[in-house]
């Protein structure tokens, strides 16, 4: 699976939009990128995932760029409880992946009142 | 509907014991990980069952590692002896079949070998 880049930490304003970059320049064609957060002392949690079209679900947007070598998370309106550390997974969907998660260091978002 | 569950939340042991985690997946769902971070790093893959069968233990970092699911429902994993290094959380995730299946986590279990 593709290595991913990711700034350390970024802070946000509540009600503002969060905007996580994500850069994985090394991504194949089968790869998806998966973002997924980790709130103090809870597991992980799923967010959403997109293979080149821009993704939205109720808790995000995703947008990939073309080339697909980078993509930015989006929280519309973040509220103090998205404060977590962020991760972007890439990871295929080929019969030999067997959907275990690769997590870098992720970003730290601090949303503050 | 029950999200995966781990027992317990917490665990302080002294070193060279034993001590055994367990997971209950959510109901159904064939694929069952295990990762762990310990402090500061970051948070890695251990194994990987689907049912009862380990497809992927290539994370586990040594013999003093044991996990099992016996019957395809609940599984656990054993670390014994406990070294210091094994202090960390550990938490366990469980999937459906399928490539696009959305893993859900437990809470983690943090376990403190002293």
């Amino acid at each position: 699976d593709a290595k991913t880049t990711q700034p350390t930490s970024m802070d946000c304003a509540e009600g503002r939009a969060a905007n996580l970059p994500c850069n994985h320049s090394t991504i194949s064609g089968n790869e998806y990128v998966y973002w997924y957060r980790q709130i103090h002392s809870q597991g992980p949690q799923y967010i959403i995932h997109g293979l080149k079209n821009n993704e939205t679900n109720e808790m995000a947007s995703l947008i990939i760029t073309e080339d697909r070598k980078s993509s930015t998370l989006i929280l519309p309106h973040a509220t103090l409880r998205d404060t977590a550390v962020y991760y972007c997974i890439v990871r295929s969907h080929g019969s030999s992946n067997t959907g275990k998660l690769i997590f870098g260091q992720g970003t730290t978002l601090q949303v503050k009142p | 509907e029950a999200g995966v569950t781990q027992f317990p939340s917490h665990s302080v042991i002294e070193k060279g014991q034993t001590v055994t985690l367990r997971c209950d997946p959510i109901s159904g769902h064939d694929n069952l990980y295990w990762y762990r971070r310990v402090m500061g790093k970051e948070i890695k893959f251990l194994l990987h069952f689907v049912k009862e069968s380990k497809q992927d233990e290539s994370g586990m970092p040594n013999n003093r590692f044991l996990a099992e699911r016996t019957g395809g429902t609940y599984s656990t994993l054993k670390v014994q002896p406990a070294e210091l290094e094994d202090s960390g959380v550990y938490f366990c995730a469980s999937s459906q079949v399928g490539p696009f299946a959305e893993a859900f986590f437990g809470q983690g279990t943090r376990l403190t070998v002293v």
